[in-house]
This record gives C-alpha cells, sequence and structure tokens, in this order.
C-alpha cells in the first residue's frame, strides 16, 4: 500500500513569504500526485494535480508543486502568501485506475498579517 | 465538468433515527463512487468503495450495517447512517471517480444529539 507523508501538521508564514508544503510518497510505481485545499465545512477544492509530463506542474490560486521522483517528493509552493490562503492543505497520491487514492494527514496553512 | 454534489450540507437528528445523505454526479456517469469520513482537524478516512450495481465494499472497521450505501444508478450514490448515535457526527464526504481521477463533493456535516 502506499502511504504519503505530509511534514508539519501546522505551517505558520507571514503575509508575502514564501509558502512551502511538503508531501512524501512511498510507492514502488510513480503515482499520480495532487494537491487540495479544504476551507472549514468545506469539500476539497483541486489545487493541482501530476499525472505525466512536465514535473513542474502550476495550479490555481499561485501555487505550484513539482515532482521529484528522485525523492519520491511533491512539494507545494507558493511564491507570497496571501491572508485568503490560510486553510488545510492536503496531499494525495492515486493509482493510475483511480481506485486507490491515498491521502497526508494535511498541513495547517496559517497566514500572519 | 466533473461536478459532484452533496444533499443535504447539513443535518441534525436525534439520536436512534436514520439519515440519508446523497451524492450525485451531476455531468457524468460515475461508475465508482468513494465515502469518507473526516473529523475534526483530521485527514479524510475512506470509510466504503460504491460500484453501481453491486454491494459496497468496505474499509476495515467500517460497521457496515450501521453506514448502508446504494449505489442504484450511474450517477447516484447515498449513504444511510442508521441509528445514528452521537458519536456518529461528523462530516462525510464523497467522491465520484471520472478516468483516473476522484471528484469530490462539498460534504455532509452530520450532528447527532
Amino acid at each position: 500500500a502506499q502511504s504519503v507523508t505530509q511534514l508539519g501538521s501546522h505551517v505558520s508564514v507571514s503575509e508575502g513569504a514564501l509558502v512551502l508544503l511538503r508531501c512524501n510518497y512511498s510507492s514502488s510505481v510513480p503515482p499520480y500526485l495532487f494537491w487540495y485545499v479544504q476551507y472549514p465545512n468545506q469539500g476539497l477544492q483541486l489545487l493541482l494535480k501530476y499525472t505525466t509530463g512536465a514535473t513542474l506542474v502550476k495550479g490555481i490560486n499561485g501555487f505550484e508543486a513539482e515532482f521529484k521522483k528522485s525523492e519520491t517528493s511533491f512539494h507545494l509552493t507558493k511564491p507570497s502568501a496571501h491572508m485568503s490562503d490560510a486553510a488545510e492543505y492536503f496531499c494525495a497520491v492515486s493509482s493510475i485506475t483511480g481506485n486507490q487514492f491515498y491521502f497526508g494527514t494535511g498541513t495547517s496553512l496559517t497566514v500572519i498579517p | 465538468g466533473a461536478v459532484v454534489s452533496q444533499h443535504p450540507s447539513w443535518v441534525i437528528c436525534k439520536s436512534g433515527t436514520s439519515v440519508k445523505i446523497e451524492c450525485r454526479s451531476l455531468d457524468f456517469q460515475a461508475t465508482t463512487m468513494f465515502w469518507y469520513r473526516q473529523f475534526p482537524k483530521q485527514s479524510l478516512m475512506l470509510m466504503a468503495t460504491s460500484n453501481e450495481g453491486s454491494k459496497a465494499t468496505y474499509e476495515q472497521g467500517v460497521e457496515k450495517d450501521k453506514f448502508l450505501i446504494n449505489h442504484a444508478s450511474l450517477t447516484l450514490s447515498t449513504l444511510t447512517v442508521t441509528s445514528a448515535h452521537p458519536e456518529d457526527s461528523s462530516f462525510y464526504i464523497c467522491s465520484a471517480k471520472h478516468e483516473y481521477e476522484q471528484y469530490f463533493g462539498p460534504g455532509t456535516r452530520l450532528t447527532v444529539t
């Protein structure tokens, strides 16, 4: 079974500072990779995903992530944090069929004004 | 495209009663749907996989007689929490599989009093 590790259950950044949320996965076969954002009492919103091709993936709201196979990582970044970025972020990996979906434990992002 | 809805978005019920939650894929057909449960400040926990026209597959530790899942059509799956108790209070999220990806509903907040 695959596993997803998100280092840091809580991350705080100042407004305008770089956001870096870490995600590592364990898989012998390159999976599909996703980042989701969740605001309180809401469902998951897809930020970006990697399936094949270019390893640097750009998503919505200025976020991007880079798939590094050698490091089995898919870290999420944003150059400049906004107050509206404060939320819970989940990394997930999927089998190529989509039938198995594994979530990380989530990272709560706080943006300090 | 690939929109998933859930109804109701929130529900309050008395202990001992049953509650039904609907999950619909609005613009695509979904042979497979998934039901997740999320406790506060925690990640999503897969409860069961629902396949149209067949019995759901439950994850270990999930009581199938308590959480009844029906996937009667390619666009609708329902989760019925039977004889609900306060410990069943949670945020329930469904997803529908389209190609290799899962598309998530907005969630249903269940409170059992």
